[in-house]
């Protein structure tokens, strides 16, 4: 079974400086990755996936993540956080085929002034 | 085009009762998934429909149930709800089969008393 682990549960983060959030996965065939993100009170929205091809993504917001096969990990980065991308983010992997994500517990991320 | 509507967004509920919840997908998308959101186990798949067919189930017990309708809307119902059914339930759509997009609603919170 696939599966994802986000590592902290909390990140906190000062306004301007960079943003990782790490995430690995296991996986015996090659997986679709995702990072969503959760404002309160709403869904979930995309922030970018990796299919194949290229692997440094670029998403919405100025995120990126690159996946890294070798070390099976698709870490997400920003280069300078703002105040209004404190929210959930979750990382998730996916078969090639449906829709079954099966998703990391998710990193709170805190942007302090 | 509107977005993933569910309803009830919030209810309550007593214990040994059962609960519809209702999803509205995106027009066009023929590809409906759910899933429950709790603050010990994170986000878990439950079912996922395409073409009014289950085409993935998660490890639920059978008190879980969801259906999809010709025109895509999809119920999921619980029987004989438990204290531990109290969850945030959020369906998702999408457009393609494989590797796209899951677009969210912005969930159904259950209460179960």
């Amino acid at each position: 079974a696939q599966s994802v682990t986000q590592l902290g549960s909390h990140v906190s983060v000062s306004e301007g400086a960079l943003v990782l959030l790490r995430c690995n996965y296991s996986s015996s065939v090659p997986p679709y990755l995702f990072w969503y993100v959760q404002y309160p009170n709403q869904g979930l929205q995309l922030l970018l996936k990796y299919t194949t091809g290229a692997t440094l993504v670029k998403g919405i917001n100025g995120f990126e993540a690159e996946f890294k096969k070798s070390e099976t990990s698709f870490h997400l980065t920003k280069p300078s956080a703002h105040m209004s991308d404190a929210a959930e983010y979750f990382c998730a992997v996916s078969p090639n085929s449906g829709y079954a994500l099966n998703f990391g517990k998710g990193t709170s991320l805190l942007v302090t002034p | 085009k509107a977005g993933v509507t569910q309803t009830p967004r919030y209810l309550i509920k007593t214990r040994g009762q059962q609960v519809t919840l209702s999803c509205s997908p995106i027009s066009g998308h023929r590809s409906v998934s759910w899933y429950q959101q709790t603050p010990g186990q994170g986000l878990q798949f439950l079912f996922e429909y395409f073409s009014e067919t289950q085409r993935n189930k998660g490890n639920f017990p059978g008190r879980f149930s969801g259906r999809q309708f010709s025109n895509s809307r999809s119920e999921m119902n619980v029987s004989t709800l438990e204290l531990g059914d109290s969850a945030l339930y959020l369906c998702a759509s999408s457009e393609q089969t494989i590797g796209g997009e899951l677009f969210f609603g912005e969930g159904s919170r259950l209460t179960v008393l």
